[in-house]
């Protein structure tokens, strides 16, 4: 079957650095993305890796390694309104959208 | 510029009663349409999603439907909800070939009770 693993949770400190792994198992791969999820809110595009490397957006970067089925979102000099879930999805041979469960990170003063 | 109205963005329900949540999309022709649910700590889970008018693809068996009556609107519906069909739905488009950049609505939180 297809799976997307990321962790449930995470704490981290005002100022400070996080990075949320994801790694997945998946038919094929075209491409994956990370989302911004606020409570109550729609998921908004953070980033979009479909080859090898890193891509620095800003205070965040997502990083990918396709041998490895892996992946992570960088966020530096965290601030409160970071506070969310991030959600990290995979494009499968077939074009569609496999999604992990989400990471909320929780950002502590 | 695109943008996407879904609504209501909540709704309360009693059991066995009908549903219809709506969509549209302004900005752009011949969008591809998604419905989503999330379930409270759990992944997006693809309901159905459409390529054209009259156009829909079911990714889940279950007692929703979707209709896309024109280019822009797209309509999740029940007749009879369900405990389990509570949860928070999202409607999203995205360039017809392209599903490289989802634009999601602002979701609609249904409890059904």
């Amino acid at each position: 079957g297809q799976n997307i693993d990321q962790p449930t949770e995470m704490t981290a400190t005002e100022g400070a650095i996080v990075q949320i792994n994801c790694t997945y198992q998946t038919s094929g791969f075209n491409g994956l993305f990370w989302y911004q999820q606020h409570a109550g809110e729609a998921p908004t595009f953070l980033s979009y890796n479909v080859l090898d490397g890193l891509e620095e957006k800003g205070r965040f970067s997502s990083f990918l390694s396709r041998s490895k089925g892996y992946s992570y979102l960088l966020l530096k000099e965290l601030q409160m309104k970071d506070s969310a879930s991030y959600l990290c999805a995979v494009i499968d041979s077939n074009y569609q959208l496999i999604w992990g469960a989400g990471t909320k990170l929780i950002i502590k003063p | 510029s695109q943008t996407i109205h879904q609504w209501p963005a909540t709704l309360v329900q009693p059991v066995g009663s009908p549903l219809s949540l709506e969509c549209t999309v302004e900005g752009t022709s011949n969008p591809n349409l998604y419905w989503y649910r999330q379930a409270a700590g759990r992944g997006l889970q693809l309901l159905f999603y459409s390529v054209g008018i009259g156009q829909i693809s079911s990714e889940v068996p279950q007692n929703l439907s979707a209709s896309r009556p024109q280019d822009r609107q797209f309509i999740l519906s029940s007749k009879k909800l369900l405990l389990s069909d509570s949860g928070f739905y999202l409607c999203a488009w995205s360039v017809a070939g392209e599903i490289e950049k989802l634009f999601f609505g602002s979701g609609t939180q249904l409890s059904v009770l």
